[in-house]
């Protein structure tokens, strides 16, 4: 089993909808999560950092956490086709080490 | 706030040769990971320094070796080159909160071709 997992995608979405991305980890002790976006050729650039249970909410961009389940997602709502990117969960443990998953490709469709 | 660089941008080496990139931290950051990301394997975890200290490291050969400095900026090394190299190298900071494995932000990476 991967210690951090994200369906690959794509992800097609219509302009204006709410993509829901997901991703499920397996170190039961890790402490921070994160999303970043990544497009094509370029470095990752976070999105959202969560360090507890629940909702956060940036934008048009919401993290849910639920350690029981050891979930994170990311919500992106009103989805513009500038929003196409691959979208990488990063997972922190006390170790200072990160995991991190293979990414999902998500496609706005204009 | 100036975020965080990497140098060169692009390299282009030949096989049994050896590259040394350079990535210097957001100020005031005093953690530097190192990443490897290929299309096959994803981003892969190299090794991590906080204060002029490895603290942390991956599965990567021996060949891989990386050092920091006590202005926090840091250097990988890779020596005798293997084709299987090439691919983007990520430095990534962070304030490296003891015991926490606080946010990271990534430079814009050095693309290694190994011919």
């Amino acid at each position: 089993q991967k210690e951090v997992e994200q369906n690959s995608g794509p992800l097609s979405v219509p302009e204006g909808a709410i993509a829901s991305l997901n991703c499920t980890y397996s170190d039961r002790v890790s402490q921070s999560f994160f999303w970043y976006r990544q497009y094509s050729g370029k470095s990752p650039e976070l999105i959202m950092s969560i360090y507890s249970n629940g909702d956060k909410e940036d934008g048009r961009f919401t993290a849910q956490l639920n350690k029981a389940s050891q979930y994170v997602s990311l919500l992106i709502r009103d989805s513009q086709p500038s929003d196409s990117a691959t979208y990488l969960c990063a997972v922190g443990s006390g170790t200072y080490k990160y995991i991190f998953g293979t990414g999902t490709r998500l496609k706005v469709l204009a | 706030k100036a975020g965080v660089t990497q140098t060169p941008r692009y390299l282009i080496k030949t096989r049994g040769q050896q590259v040394t990139l350079s990535c210097s931290p957001i100020s005031g950051h005093r953690s530097v990971s190192w990443y490897q990301q290929t299309p096959g394997q994803g981003l892969q975890f190299l090794f991590e320094y906080f204060s002029e200290t490895q603290r942390n490291k991956g599965n990567f050969p021996g060949r891989f070796s990386g050092r920091q400095f006590s202005n926090s900026r840091s250097e990988m090394n890779v020596s005798t080159l293997e084709l299987g190299d090439s691919a983007l190298y990520l430095c990534a900071s962070s304030f490296g909160l003891a015991g926490v494995a606080d946010t990271q932000y990534f430079g814009p990476g050095t693309r290694l071709t190994v011919l």
